[in-house]
């Protein structure tokens, strides 16, 4: 079965050092995987995602991915942390479709980003 | 250009009762996806509507059903409401031509049961 892991409920970052918020991933044939932001009171954003092509992923907001096929991991990254990057961040791998049922997303159970001043 | 909209925001109900939530997705797209939010958890998928079907189920009871209108709008319903259906209810609209593309979500309903 598809599925995602995130192993750390919160990370703790000061303001303008780099962050890294963890997932790996289990899948059977090629792992299709995203990364989503959601902020308080609000629906999920969509950041990067990885599907074919090179290992590191650049999205919003300067946000980036790098992918690692030997650990099966999918980490969200970024060089110099914000305030306003306090947020709950969601890895998803897409889910195997049987009849066609594209862009089904199995979700993690998300990671507390908090950046301190 | 108007996003994904969910009405309404916020609903109380009391066990046993049925609710309905609504759901437009983004223009352009056809096929709209729901996701239950519990409290601390990550989304999980409930079902998808393409052509006004059910295309896809997740591990949700027959208590949860949907419909897709001619003008791709959705709605969920859950009868018989449990105190363990409290959660933000999500919906996500996409275009089936493009498999891999991202979902844009709405900023969903939050639903409690007393």
């Amino acid at each position: 079965a598809q599925s995602v892991a995130q192993p750390e409920d919160q990370v703790n970052v000061a303001e303008g050092n780099p962050l890294t918020v963890k997932c790996t991933y289990s899948v059977s044939g090629n792992p299709y995987l995203f990364w989503y932001v959601q902020y308080p009171n609000r629906g999920l954003q969509f950041l990067l995602k990885y599907i074919t092509g090179d290992n590191l992923v650049k999205g919003s907001y300067g946000f980036e991915a790098e992918f690692n096929k030997s650990q099966t991991s999918f980490h969200l990254k970024k060089p110099s942390a914000l305030v306003s990057d306090s947020a709950l961040y969601f890895c998803a791998v897409r889910g195997v479709t049987f009849s066609g049922g594209y862009n089904k997303l199995i979700f993690g159970a998300g990671t507390r980003l908090a950046v301190h001043p | 250009d108007a996003g994904v909209t969910q009405s309404p925001t916020h609903l109380i109900k009391t066990r046993g009762q049925q609710v309905t939530l609504r759901c437009s997705p983004k223009s352009g797209h056809d096929t709209v996806s729901w996701y239950q939010q519990a409290l601390g958890q990550g989304p999980q998928f409930i079902f998808q509507y393409y052509e006004e079907e059910e295309r896809q189920r997740g591990n949700f009871p027959d208590r949860f059903s949907g419909h897709q209108y001619p003008n791709y709008s959705s709605e969920l319903n859950v009868n018989a409401l449990l105190l363990g259906d409290s959660a933000l209810y999500l919906c996500a609209s996409s275009f089936t031509g493009t498999v891999n593309e991202k979902l844009f979500f709405g900023s969903g309903t939050q639903l409690s049961v007393l």
